[in-house]
Formats: structure tokens, sequence, C-alpha cells
């Protein structure tokens, strides 16, 4: 069993839409919570990090993070074809060592 | 933020040869990472590069393969040595700007014939 589970999509939405990203995992030593972006052909980029339980609004964007249930959300409000992307979760415990997600593809349709 | 270049972008090598991949960053940090990113599947961290010390290196992974060199506070450059149709992947150069940033280059591309 992986880590980090991240259902890998495609998660097809229509524009104006709310996309709804979930991961899960089982080490319950992960304290930090971190959402990236990767474009086709690109570097992940970083889009919000946490390490609370509770919610976390940037923008568009909110982060979910519930350590009881190790399951953590991405919700991206009024969707934009800009979005689509892939979007991978990532998580460590104390230390630098990142663990991600395999990615959740999203398509965003005008 | 932090702006980090690699180099190459991309490269189409032969089995058996070496390719060396050099990551630059704008600003001085003190950590440094090199991450894989195999085809379809997520990132798996490769090694800690250490300003004047010897790579720290993840489980699976070993110097001999992967030599790892870190001469200042901006730069570093991962080898893919004796490669093979296996070593086909993305890899990308990682700093942390903070406890709880990491930022990410471009990535290389590289394919092993």
């Amino acid at each position: 069993q992986k880590e980090v589970e991240q259902d890998p999509g495609p998660l097809s939405v229509p524009e104006g839409a709310i996309v709804s990203l979930n991961c899960t995992y089982s080490n319950s030593a992960f304290q930090y919570f971190m959402w990236y972006r990767q474009y086709s052909r690109k570097g992940p980029e970083l889009l919000m990090y946490t390490y609370s339980s509770g919610n976390k609004e940037d923008g568009r964007f909110t982060a979910q993070v519930d350590k009881s249930s190790k399951y953590i959300s991405l919700f991206i409000r009024d969707s934009q074809p800009s979005d689509s992307a892939t979007y991978l979760c990532a998580m460590k415990a104390a230390g630098n060592k990142l663990t991600f997600g395999g990615g959740t593809r999203v398509l965003v349709k005008p | 933020s932090a702006v980090i270049s690699q180099k190459p972008s991309r490269d189409i090598c032969q089995r058996g040869t070496s390719l060396t991949i050099q990551c630059q960053v704008d600003s001085q940090v003190t950590m440094m990472f090199w991450y894989r990113q195999q085809p379809g599947q997520s990132l798996t961290l490769i090694a800690t590069a250490n300003q004047g010390s010897e790579a720290t290196y993840e489980s699976g992974f070993v110097i001999d393969k992967f030599p790892i060199s870190r001469p200042n506070l901006t730069f570093s450059t991962l080898t893919v040595s004796n490669m093979s149709p296996e070593d086909s992947s993305i890899y990308l150069c990682s700093v942390a700007k903070s406890y709880n940033e990491q930022f990410f280059g471009p990535g290389t591309r590289l394919t092993v014939l």
C-alpha cells in the first residue's frame, strides 16, 4: 500500500464549477501538507501548504486537512480552463523529505 | 519563491553512457534536492544535495549510480551513470526556501535508448 493515495482521474468539469481533489495517507507522522500544480512538461508549482487540521483559503483555492481521518482536500472555486493541469498532494513529517501522491489530472472545459 | 533553471531540458542518450544535469538557483539556499518522476508516476526523492559534504541518498538510490555535486549554495549537478532504458524519466531539482516551501525546477526529460 502506498503511503499517499490519490485518484489519478482524469476529472473533467465545466468552466465555473468547483473542483474537488482528495488524498488519503497512512503515515500518522505526516504533519505538513502541500498541494502542487503541474502543467504538461513543466515542473510542479507550489499552490498551498498547511500544517493544521481545518481549512486554509487563498483566493480561489481552499485546502482542508483532517488529521483524524488522514485525509486532505483541495477545492478550486470558479474553475477556469487555465486550471487544467495535474494536481499533486505532498506531505512530510519532520525533516525535508516530501512524499507525493500520484497526482490527479484535471480538465476544465470551456 | 525561487527561480530555478535546469540544463539540459531534455536529452536522448544511449545505453551505458552517463548524463550530467545542472541545476542553478537565483539565490543562495541551504537545501537542494533531486527528484525523479517516472512516466505516469509521481515524484520520488533521490537525494538531498548538501553543500560541502556528501549527498544523502534515499533508500533504493546509490552514489555510484547517481553521483551529486554541490559546490556552492546556488548550484548542484546530478549525474545519471551507466544508463539503461529504466532510467528514462524526468529529473527535477528542488530547493527549500523555508521549512514548508519547496520549489521545483522545470525538469530534465531523459530518454535512454
